[in-house]
Parts: structure tokens; C-alpha cells; sequence
């Protein structure tokens, strides 16, 4: 298993400004993803972060608005910029090792709420 | 693109008894992994049971089982015995087999409330 922690674990900002969440795993692994889950909603996928190079970013969602760090194999930020009330979401960090066989873990979520 | 679809919003079952939660999915590959997920109150995504395409045998966990209907692309989950510590958002999510070459993460449908009934 991963035991996955992210921070903070709720938030609420005023719009314009810019929130960065971390995302810290116990162990290394090879894929983090960001996934976004707004009120009542299911789980979208924003990016793979990727170490090293530049994020991968699913259609929708561009690096301007989602900048996404990795700079090792065990923490990534996802940062939600210039944020408006539509960002008011749940951000959820999820990891899996190796290959796509393994298991997906999922954090506890950052719950965020822009006024 | 793949799409996973989830056409009950809410489903109530009285506890100890059974109850089956649809998803069907589209997609043009022969190898992917279907799973469901629960996410109880405190937020946290739970995996419940995963099923590989190239597997006939339906998967099955204690309690929770699936009909994999591979043609039909339908992946319908079995809670048996329904217990309290059931209820929860259940999502049916789809993922490709082959990683790499960019975002390979899950596609989710929108998801089951279940509840139990005392």
C-alpha cells in the first residue's frame, strides 16, 4: 500500500489569489496523478505529474491555471492559480507503482472553497 | 476517448440484504482494468474490487462480486449481505492496460449514493 498525505486539507481563499496543495507519499512511486472532484461530482483528471519534465495535462486543463511540480518520486504540488468560485473543489493526489497492473492509491483530498 | 457511465444516481437496499450497482463503458481497446471505488463520508477513495478485460472469471471479494460482461461492456457490481458500513459513493472507473506515452490515470463515472437501510 501507500500511505499518501496532502496539504492542507481544506482551504478558503479569495478569488484572484493562488493556492498551492502538496502532496507528500511514504514511499517512492512511479505515477502521481491530480484529480479534481467538484461538489457532488465524480473524479476528473487534471495531470500527470511526471518527475522531471513537464506535467501532462488532460483536455480542459492547461498549465497556466494548474501548475504541477515533481521533483522527486515521492512529492508533488499542484497549484490552482488565479483562482474564481468555480475552483471551489476537492483536489485529490493519486499514485500507483510500476506498471498499470498495480493498485491506484488515492490521498485524503484538499477540500477547496473560493469566495 | 473512453467513457464510463453510471446510471443510477441513488440506490437504497435494506441491510443483510443484496444489491447490484450498474456501469457500463465504451471503448475501442481489447485490454483495460475496470474497477469500483467507494468513498465513504470522510472523502477517502476506497478500491473495492478490480477486473482485468482478459480475465473471464467474474472478480469477487468477500462480500462484493462483479458481472463482467465483456461484449456488453458491463461491469455491474454485487454487495451481498449489506452492512451499514456500506453506504457510501461508489464509482466504476476504466483504465487503460498499456502506461505510458502521456496521462494513462482512471476514468471515473459519476457515480452510485448507496444507501442502507436499517
Amino acid at each position: 500500500s501507500a500511505v499518501i498525505s496532502q496539504k492542507p486539507s481544506r482551504d478558503i481563499c479569495q478569488r484572484g489569489t493562488s493556492l498551492t496543495i502538496q502532496c507528500q507519499v511514504d514511499s517512492q512511486v512511479t505515477m502521481m496523478f491530480w484529480y479534481r472532484q467538484q461538489p457532488g461530482q465524480s473524479l476528473t483528471l487534471i495531470a500527470t505529474a511526471n518527475q522531471g519534465s513537464e506535467a501532462t495535462y488532460e483536455s480542459g486543463f492547461v498549465i497556466d491555471k494548474f501548475p504541477i511540480s515533481r521533483p522527486n518520486l515521492t512529492f508533488s504540488t499542484l497549484t490552482v492559480s488565479n483562482m474564481s468560485p468555480e475552483d471551489s473543489s476537492i483536489y485529490l493526489c493519486s499514485v500507483r507503482r510500476g506498471g498499470s497492473n498495480n493498485e491506484q492509491f488515492f490521498g485524503p483530498g484538499t477540500r477547496l472553497t473560493v469566495l | 476517448a473512453q467513457t464510463v457511465t453510471q446510471s443510477q444516481p441513488e440506490m437504497s437496499v435494506q441491510e443483510a440484504e443484496t444489491v447490484t450497482l450498474s456501469c457500463t463503458y465504451d471503448t475501442s481497446e481489447s485490454d483495460y482494468y475496470l474497477f469500483w471505488y467507494k468513498q465513504p463520508p470522510s472523502r477517502q477513495m476506497i478500491l473495492v474490487i478490480r477486473q482485468e478485460a482478459y480475465k473471464q472469471q467474474n472478480a469477487t471479494e468477500n462480500r462484493f462480486s462483479v458481472n463482467f460482461q465483456k461484449a456488453a461492456k458491463s461491469f455491474s457490481l454485487k454487495i451481498s449481505d449489506s452492512q451499514l458500513g456500506d453506504a457510501a459513493m461508489y464509482f466504476c472507473a476504466y483504465r487503460t492496460m498499456y502506461s505510458g506515452g502521456g496521462a494513462d490515470g482512471l476514468t471515473f463515472g459519476k457515480g452510485t449514493h448507496l444507501i442502507i437501510q436499517p
